[in-house]
C-alpha cells in the first residue's frame, strides 16, 4: 500500500540554523500539506500546497517558513532561522483531491 | 478551530467494543465527519469518514445521528494496539484542498 515517507526521522539543530524537512507524498496525489505537533499539544495545520503554489496557510506559517516541490516527487518544508519554539514533530500529508489525507510518520525536530 | 467536542479520555476492556462519542452540533450540510487516530507520536492514521449514513470498514464503524449533530466511532473488538488518541474532525473544505483541524481528541486506553 502506498505511503507518505519523510526524512529525516530526527533532526537536531542549533538555534538560528536553517533546516529542510523532506517528504515524498503518495505518487498520484495532487495536494500536499504540512502540520506540526509540539510535544503534548494538538496537531496544527501549517500549509497546503497545490499546483505548485501555496493554497492556504495558517498564522503559524510566517516568513521563516517556506515550502517547495523541487521535482516530481519531493515536497519540502524549510525553516530559515530556527527558534527554540520550532521544536516539534512535523507531519507531511497528501491526498488526491478533497478527501482523506494520508500522513507520513513525521520528523522530530529539536532546536537547541 | 476544531468544531468538535470529545471526552478527554476513556478506558475499554480488551475484546470489548469501544464506543467513542463526538459532538459536532454546528456541522454544515456538506461537511464530512472524519476519524483519525494517533499512536504515541506517530503520524495520524485515517480510520473512517462519513457524511450522513452509517459507515463500516475493516477497522471500525461510524454511526452518525440523523440530525448529524453527533457521531460515535465503534471499534468492535478493541485490542491493546488500539490504545491511542482518537480525533473526530469536521472537514472544512476549500477549493484547493481541505485543512484538517485537530482538537485534543479522546485518549483511549485498552485494558488487558
Amino acid at each position: 500500500e502506498p505511503e507518505v515517507t519523510q526524512t529525516p526521522s530526527h533532526q537536531v539543530t542549533q538555534m538560528g540554523q536553517e533546516v529542510i524537512l523532506r517528504c515524498v507524498p503518495i505518487s498520484n496525489h495532487l495536494y500536499f500539506y504540512w502540520y506540526r505537533q509540539i510535544l503534548g499539544q494538538k496537531v496544527e495545520f501549517l500549509v497546503s500546497f497545490y499546483n505548485n503554489e501555496i493554497s492556504e496557510k495558517s498564522e503559524i506559517f510566517d516568513d521563516q517558513f517556506s515550502v517547495e516541490r523541487p521535482d516530481g516527487s519531493n515536497f519540502t518544508l524549510k525553516i530559515r532561522s530556527t527558534k527554540l519554539e520550532d521544536s516539534a514533530m512535523y507531519f507531511c500529508a497528501s491526498n488526491y483531491h478533497q478527501e482523506t489525507q494520508y500522513f507520513g510518520p513525521g520528523t522530530r525536530l529539536l532546536v537547541l | 478551530d476544531a468544531k468538535t467536542t470529545q471526552p478527554t479520555s476513556m478506558d475499554c476492556a480488551e475484546g470489548r467494543a469501544a464506543n467513542l462519542p463526538c459532538n459536532h452540533s454546528t456541522i454544515s450540510g456538506n461537511e464530512y465527519v472524519y476519524w483519525y487516530r494517533q499512536i504515541h507520536s506517530q503520524g495520524p492514521q485515517y480510520i473512517i469518514h462519513g457524511l450522513k449514513n452509517n459507515e463500516t470498514n475493516e477497522m471500525a464503524s461510524l454511526i452518525i445521528t440523523e440530525d448529524r449533530k453527533s457521531s460515535t466511532l465503534i471499534l468492535p473488538h478493541a485490542t491493546l494496539r488500539d490504545t491511542a488518541v482518537y480525533y473526530c474532525i469536521v472537514r472544512v473544505a476549500v477549493y484547493t484542498g481541505n485543512q484538517f483541524y485537530f482538537g485534543t481528541g479522546t485518549s483511549l486506553t485498552v485494558i488487558p
